[in-house]
């Protein structure tokens, strides 16, 4: 299986902060790699899908980039709907696994 | 809109099975597959399986291979995930969610609400 590594698994930030989620696989995923967003009580939301493609209806402060295995999430002006948790799924291979998750919490 | 309305929430016995559906509207449904992911208590996403939707062949991960069954009928639009021999590991959400893909890659959207499961003596 391959195994979804991200970091950190939380973070205190602020209105307006920039802030870089990573997520790295075991092995080469060749960019199946996408980005939920999942606030309390609801189910996940796709927020960037193939690495760097933006969801339609996602804000353009929501960015990610990344190859082979290593990717990252950026969030250019964090904005207090943005508070959540975050995971990384590969869809390279079955299992397709996802990253244990980044919560977002306020400074 | 495209839309996936689960089933209610179930309280099962540890030994029982559960069953939960999955009704999809606003596209066509055998055109894409249905996965299912499992997130427990205060825990991240844990894959299930899927089925294409079309022709009903299944993969199932094999942490959960020999106790769940991923079903569909392609007349209710509706997609189903039985779990049986639950413990109380199993307590969890469990959320249905629509493939979609473009350019080679796949990817998970919309998900369906959640049905929480609970197993409890």
């Amino acid at each position: 299986d391959i195994q979804m590594t991200q970091s950190p698994s939380s973070l205190s930030a602020s209105v307006g902060d920039r802030l870089t989620i990573t997520c790295r696989a075991s092995q080469f995923i060749n960019r199946y790699l996408n980005w939920y967003q999942q606030k309390p009580g609801k189910a996940p939301k796709l927020l960037i899908f193939a690495a760097s493609s933006l969801q339609s209806g996602v804000p353009s402060r929501f960015s990610g980039g990344g190859s082979e295995t290593d990717f990252t999430l950026t969030i250019s002006s964090l904005q207090p709907e943005d508070f959540a948790t975050y995971f990384c799924q590969q869809t390279y291979s079955t299992p397709f696994t996802f990253g244990g998750g980044t919560k977002v919490e306020i400074k | 809109q495209v839309q996936l309305v689960q089933s209610g929430a179930e309280v099962k016995k540890p030994g029982a099975s559960v069953k939960v559906s999955c009704k999809a509207s606003g596209y066509t449904f055998t055109t894409y597959a249905i996965h299912w992911v499992r997130q427990a208590p205060g825990q991240g996403l844990e894959w299930m399986g899927w089925i294409n939707t079309g022709s009903g062949d299944t993969t199932y991960s094999q942490k959960f291979q020999g106790r769940v069954t991923i079903t569909r009928d392609t007349s209710a639009s509706t997609a189903y995930m039985e779990l049986s021999s639950l413990r109380s590991e199993d307590t969890a959400v469990y959320y249905c969610a629509k493939e979609a893909y473009g350019s080679g890659r796949n990817w998970f959207d919309p998900w369906g609400q959640g049905t929480l499961v609970t197993v409890s003596s």
